[in-house]
């Protein structure tokens, strides 16, 4: 079962606008992550915030955590055409089993960013 | 060092055949992890490995599917008497440690698997 729900489903921006993508989740989590997807295949970690935290910045990447509200955002700055991918975000469940490593995914947002 | 690296990248098969896709992790990465991606949505957990042993095989959908890492490095997803709704990218991520441990996974491009 997927747990994060992220919205916009489809995000169509000009290069060098900015990019906010929104995740929310369901249950207690140990930290949130943010994934990049090019061409339906390999996935490439972008940032991972912990439950603890509330902003994390990386390059052009800041995520926000509310975990009142079990919801993330996702914003790049300044876009490329580059960034045109599908973003994911996922969680790894709080728990403090040794089995708790799986990662509960989104569906996606597909993101495009117009040259 | 290398990343993880997946083989086939893709696979045709037909109904009801056995079909084997291999994931070679990080080298020194003890934790190993399956997902599968179906179009249209976001990865599923399958299996995660800690070492040889399989930590948490929940999220296999049924015993038709099976894992093995023998030597705790290389991993092989086993598919029995394959269905068409099989057909998905199955994708292998490993990291460094596993459990309650705030480690990345690092996946690999996948293979995607079509059955006829």
């Amino acid at each position: 079962s997927q747990q994060g729900e992220e919205d916009p489903q489809a995000l169509s921006i000009q290069e060098g606008e900015n990019a906010t993508m929104n995740c929310s989740y369901k249950t207690s989590i140990n930290n949130l992550q943010w994934y990049r997807q090019n061409s339906g295949r390999g996935l490439v970690h972008l940032i991972l915030i912990r439950s603890n935290e509330r902003e994390k910045h990386s390059g052009r990447l800041r995520v926000t955590l509310d975990t009142s509200k079990k919801s993330s955002s996702l914003l790049i700055t300044a876009s490329r055409a580059a960034d045109t991918a599908s973003y994911f975000c996922a969680t790894l469940k709080d728990s403090y089993t040794g089995a708790n490593s799986k990662l509960t995914f989104g569906k996606g947002i597909t993101l495009s960013v117009r040259p | 060092g290398a990343g993880v690296s997946q083989t086939p990248s893709n696979k045709v098969t037909e109904k009801g055949k056995y079909v084997e896709l291999r994931c070679d992790p990080i080298s020194g990465h003890t934790a190993l992890y399956w997902y599968r991606q179906s179009l249209g949505q976001g990865p599923e957990f399958l299996i995660y490995f800690q070492g040889t042993g399989a930590a948490d095989d929940s999220g296999l959908p049924n015993d038709r599917f099976f894992a093995v890492r023998p030597e705790g490095s290389v991993s092989t997803l086993k598919i029995q008497r394959t269905e068409r709704g099989d057909s998905a990218v199955y994708l292998c991520a490993s990291s460094l440690r596993g459990g309650p441990y705030l480690y990345t996974q690092y996946f690999g491009p996948g293979t995607r698997l079509t059955v006829l």
